[in-house]
Parts: structure tokens; sequence; C-alpha cells
């Protein structure tokens, strides 16, 4: 069974520009979470889908980052503009359902330095 | 609301020793607990969890956990470390209702030979 894809695995880019990445998840997966990993901290929720409808995105900062999930497979995380906070891995992992008790598969994670 | 605890951002045992890595949690309602291990380079993967039920949790490469809700704790026990557990553990809690799932800040675990 293939696991969640991403790409690219790193990116390095100045403050104010713009970047973007993608996450594959494991098939037949409903639910998908982008998680925001800094540094020496655990990694923080940023946004959730269940299928192509948004779960929770109440910590995703709205005025620089988004995402969608169209068709409710694949999806892809937008910053526009960096800042240099956003130095982070930014984590996709998919489960099977919403339930909470389920376990979330990750992928390898996108490294991204601002500079 | 919901936290997680972790004591000790790093931990040293020697080949053969015993781990523990110790969680504390914070919850309103009775919560979901797990354990993830992530090697360098690589995404989160599960070790155990605990839902409801049986409070001793067994997981993958001889990993065990204990819920106590008296000490809202789910501690991380193997009795004898090997090289290959090097690596940063997480602990995370979750519940129904809603609540996202949160995880603590890691301890990475080194084996000394």
């Amino acid at each position: 069974e293939a696991g969640v894809a991403q790409s690219p695995r790193y990116k390095i880019i100045e403050k104010r520009q713009s970047v973007a990445f993608w996450c594959n998840p494991i098939s037949g997966h409903a639910t998908l979470y982008w998680y925001q990993q800094i540094l020496g901290q655990g990694p923080k929720l940023l946004i959730q889908f269940q299928n192509n409808g948004v779960v929770d995105d109440s910590q995703l900062p709205k005025d620089r980052f988004s995402a969608e999930r169209l068709k409710g497979v694949d999806s892809t995380l937008k910053i526009q503009p960096a800042k240099l906070e956003d130095s982070a891995v930014y984590l996709c992992a998919s489960s099977l359902g919403l339930d909470n008790y389920n376990e979330q598969f990750f992928g390898p994670g996108t490294r991204l330095t601002v500079l | 609301a919901q936290s997680v605890t972790q004591l000790g951002s790093h931990v040293s045992v020697s080949e053969g020793a015993l781990v523990l890595l110790r969680c504390n949690y914070s919850s309103s309602v009775p919560p979901y607990l797990f354990w993830y291990v992530q090697y360098p380079n690589q995404g989160l993967q599960l070790l155990l969890k605990y839902t409801t039920g049986a409070t001793l949790v067994k997981g993958i490469n001889g990993f065990e956990a204990e819920f106590k809700k008296s000490e809202t704790s789910f501690h991380l026990t193997k009795p004898s470390a090997h090289m290959s557990d090097a690596a940063e553990y997480f602990c995370a809690v979750s519940s129904g209702g809603g609540f996202k799932t949160i995880f603590g800040a890691g301890t990475r675990l080194f084996v000394k030979a």
C-alpha cells in the first residue's frame, strides 16, 4: 500500500515570496490534515479536510495561508507571502475517517526555509 | 481544552536499559491517547494508542504504555533499548466531539552503545 506522498521535500525561498506544497493521501482516506512542525516543537494542526470540505481551519493564518482539496483526493497548501517565521516542516497526514481515534498516516514532510 | 506535556526534551539510555518516556495530558472529556515515533527526515508513525478498554496498551517494536486516569498520564516504556530506537517520540491527545489532535513537544531518545 502506497503511503502519503508529499512534494517537494525541500524548499528554500526568500521572505515575501510565495510557495506551494502538494500532498497525495493514502487511497480511500477521507480525512486529510496539514500540520506545521517548527523545530523543537510538536506538529500543530493548520487545517483538516473531510473529503473536499473543511472541518477545522481555526489555526490557519488565513491572511497568508490557503489550502484546497478540490476533488477530495490530493491537496495543496500555499503560503503567500512567506515570512521568516514560516520556516518549518509541513506535514501532510491522512486517516480513514473523521473519528479522532483513527490512526493518522504521515507523509515525509516538506522542509521550508525562508531567508 | 486539551493539552499534552512531555517531561524531558532529551532522554539518554544505554543499549539494553529500560526506556521510560513521560507524558501527562489534560482533557475535559475522556481522551484518546497516542504515541508516535519520528525517525530523521521521515513523517510520524503510530507506535500505539489508547481509546477505551484495557489501560495497558502494547504497540510495535516492543513498546507499551499505560493509561492512568488518576495521574492523567500515559507514559511510554520498553524493557530493553535497542540502537534502532533512537528517534523522536511524540505523545498526542484527542477525543470525540470535534476536538483536534494535540501533540506534545516531543522527546528525543538517544541510545548509547
